[in-house]
């Protein structure tokens, strides 16, 4: 069974700085990749994803991920962080019709 | 256009019982996952729906089913409710594979 990893359960950040959260899955074919957003209150959003091609994909509000096949990581980065990113990001991979997500990484930005 | 709707957002029930939680997709789109969320964790696929057929199924025993209707709306049934099954039920709604837009979701209380 595919499984995906989040190693951070929290990270706590100051406004500015860069932010890298890792994703690690462990299916070894062929998997779509999904980052997902979930704001306070609100339902989880499509922050971004990877089908094939580039593995620097980009997504909504600056942020970006890097496919690293041989590491089977699907790493989230933004260069600078807003307050307004706080909130909880989910990792998800998807095969054969079956999606996969990670426990969440809540990300807390201080202004 | 509204987004993927379900009902009710929230339900008490008690052990034994069985409940039924439906789901209406973006207009369009023709695929229909249902994913339970207990706090602290992440989504666990329950089951995908494409043009009515079931595509994936995940790990969850047989009190759990769904189908899909002609008009692309989901239910999702659990029979035989356990305490153990009460969590945020989501459902997402996609064209295809492109990634998935959530529900709000339905609570469960089992009690």
């Amino acid at each position: 069974a595919q499984s995906v990893s989040q190693h951070n359960h929290h990270v706590i950040l100051s406004e500015a700085a860069s932010l890298e959260l890792g994703c690690n899955y462990s299916y070894g074919g062929t998997v779509n990749l999904f980052w997902y957003v979930q704001y306070p209150g609100q339902h989880l959003q499509l922050l971004l994803k990877y089908f094939s091609g580039d593995p620097l994909v980009k997504g909504i509000k600056g942020f970006e991920a890097e496919f690293i096949k041989s590491k089977f990581s699907f790493n989230l980065r933004k260069p600078s962080v807003q307050w307004s990113d706080t909130a909880e990001y989910f990792c998800a991979v998807t095969n054969a019709g079956k999606s996969t997500f990670g426990d969440g990484t809540t990300l807390t930005v201080k202004p | 256009d509204a987004g993927v709707t379900q009902s009710p957002t929230h339900l008490i029930k008690t052990r034994g019982q069985q409940v039924t939680l439906r789901c209406s997709p973006i207009s369009g789109h023709k695929s229909v996952s249902w994913y339970q969320q207990v706090l602290g964790q992440g989504p666990q696929f329950i089951f995908q729906y494409y043009e009515k057929e079931e595509r994936g199924r995940g790990n969850f025993p047989d009190r759990f089913s769904a189908r899909q209707f002609p008009n692309y709306s989901s239910e999702l049934n659990v029979n035989a409710l356990l305490l153990g099954d009460s969590a945020l039920y989501l459902c997402a709604s996609s064209l295809g594979q492109e990634g998935y837009t959530f529900g709000s979701g339905t609570r469960l209380t089992v009690v």
